[in-house]
């Protein structure tokens, strides 16, 4: 079955860097896309972004340029969030999901999210 | 701000039927999909392209689009149901969540 599983809680202090991983299994890693999204305390979903796990090029969300990056080690199926510069405002869950792809009557690639990892807390704390 | 509206809140009776909206002038020209999220767990999708439930999900739940109205529609609620839920787009190259709606059921 397709698993999403997700490195453990996270507590840094302000301007230090974070790397959350999320290591796939129950599917080839490289046929999906990968998809980051923000909860922070009291909040909403917020979607970050995507990389395309065949090619390894990112897609970022407005609001989520310069420190964020999203990589990926396809030898062990795993994607990873990298925030550099932390704020006390980063401080939420993180969660990756897994994309699944459709065309519409247009031709036009469309996505949703099937498969969720249950997050990663992400403190930022002096 | 969100471009896709929904209720914060929306209570229902045991055994009831609730009705979660996501309003927005895109829905009617894309396919909405919705998402179950519950505490400490993985977001669940319970609706994918208005109205298509993964094998997965109890056939008590339902959803619709018509308008500039989606619907994510839970018949005979139960307990297990209370959780938030977010309906969801793809649109010019960007995904988009509505804001959420807490399901009470009570």
């Amino acid at each position: 079955q397709v698993q999403l599983v997700q490195s453990g809680s996270e507590l840094k202090k302000p301007g230090a860097s974070v790397k959350v991983s999320c290591q796939a299994s129950g599917y080839t890693f490289t046929t999906k896309t990968l998809h980051w999204v923000r909860q922070a305390p009291g909040q909403g979903l917020e979607w970050m972004g995507w990389i395309n796990t065949n090619t390894g090029i990112p897609t970022y969300a407005q609001g989520f340029t310069g420190r964020f990056v999203f990589s990926l080690d396809t030898s062990v199926s795993t994607a990873y969030l990298q925030i550099s510069r932390l704020k006390a405002e980063d401080t939420a869950v993180y969660s990756c999901a897994r994309g699944e792809m459709y065309y519409d009557g247009s031709g036009n690639r469309l996505y949703y999210l099937d498969f969720w990892g249950r997050g990663t807390l992400v403190t930022v704390s002096a | 701000s969100h471009e896709l509206t929904q209720p914060l809140s929306v209570s229902v009776a045991l055994g009831q039927t609730a009705r979660i909206t996501c309003g927005g002038e895109i829905i009617g020209r894309r396919d909405v999909h919705w998402y179950q999220d519950k505490p400490g767990q993985a977001p669940v999708l319970v609706m994918y392209r208005d109205n298509v439930r993964p094998s997965e999900i109890s056939e008590r739940f339902s959803g619709s689009n018509s308008g500039n109205t989606a619907s994510l529609t839970i018949s005979r609620a139960q307990g297990g149901d209370e959780a938030d839920y977010y309906c969801q787009v793809w649109d010019s190259s960007t995904l988009m969540f509505g804001g959420g709606t807490k399901l009470t059921v009570l």
